[in-house]
């Protein structure tokens, strides 16, 4: 296993540009989960896939966020017209069905000016 | 989002100390997880727990899935300066593998 990887890991933008942040799970991982995470508290779960179909969407994710996993290999998450408030860590996790353990990239980090 | 209580928020400690903390809820989950993370990167799994009642140890870590479903206990024995870090609990109900996330313990390791 490579481990879980994501790029970037860092993304300065200004506010109303859009971004994209990809994900790369642990091989053979059908299930990957992205997670965003403020200063002070634990990972909130956005939304989750299981191979290529998004399975569960939080109400976290409003209509500005779009997640894709169109070969149920990598995903993408982009955030369009970007607010101040997006500024959090953006988290990729991956796991295999019926195995809860997750297993976490390290990270984009997202700073909105 | 619902997030499970953990206590203490921070703690300091001398190196060589055994340090104990837990987290709480108000739900029943099946399964209870235990992550590290450190500034900076994302959360590293340390111990994963799947019956009531459990007990798992994983090196100088020890992690105990409680006999109401409802919390879970974590306990470092002879801290090193590299246990500093924030550690999370995490919990899910089996369904749907989403984990919610306690609110983090901050350990700092003084020498």
């Amino acid at each position: 296993d490579t481990g879980v990887s994501q790029n970037p890991r860092h993304k300065i933008t200004k506010r109303g540009q859009n971004v994209t942040f990809r994900c790369d799970p642990i091989s053979e991982h059908n299930r990957l989960y992205w997670y965003r995470q403020t200063l002070g508290q634990g990972p909130e779960f956005l939304t989750y896939f299981q191979n290529e179909a998004q399975l569960e969407k939080s109400r976290l994710l409003s209509d500005r966020f779009s997640a894709e996993r169109p070969k149920g290999s990598f995903s993408t998450l982009e955030i369009q017209r970007t607010e101040q408030g997006d500024s959090a860590m953006y988290l990729c996790a991956s796991s295999r069905s019926g195995l809860e353990k997750l297993f976490f990239g390290s990270g984009t980090q997202l700073s909105v000016l | 989002g619902q997030q499970l209580n953990q206590s203490p928020q921070s703690m300091f400690i001398q190196e060589g100390e055994d340090v104990s903390m837990n987290c709480t809820s108000s739900s029943i989950f099946n399964t209870w997880l235990w992550y590290k993370q450190d500034p900076g990167e994302g959360p590293v799994l340390l111990i994963a727990l799947y019956k009531a009642g459990e007990l798992t140890s994983n090196g100088r870590l020890t992690a105990q899935f409680g006999i109401t479903r409802k919390d879970s206990f974590l306990n470092i024995s002879a801290s090193i300066p590299s246990d500093v870090g924030i550690y999370f609990c995490a919990a899910n109900t089996g369904t749907a593998s989403k984990l919610t996330f306690g609110t983090g313990t901050r350990l700092q390791v003084t020498l």
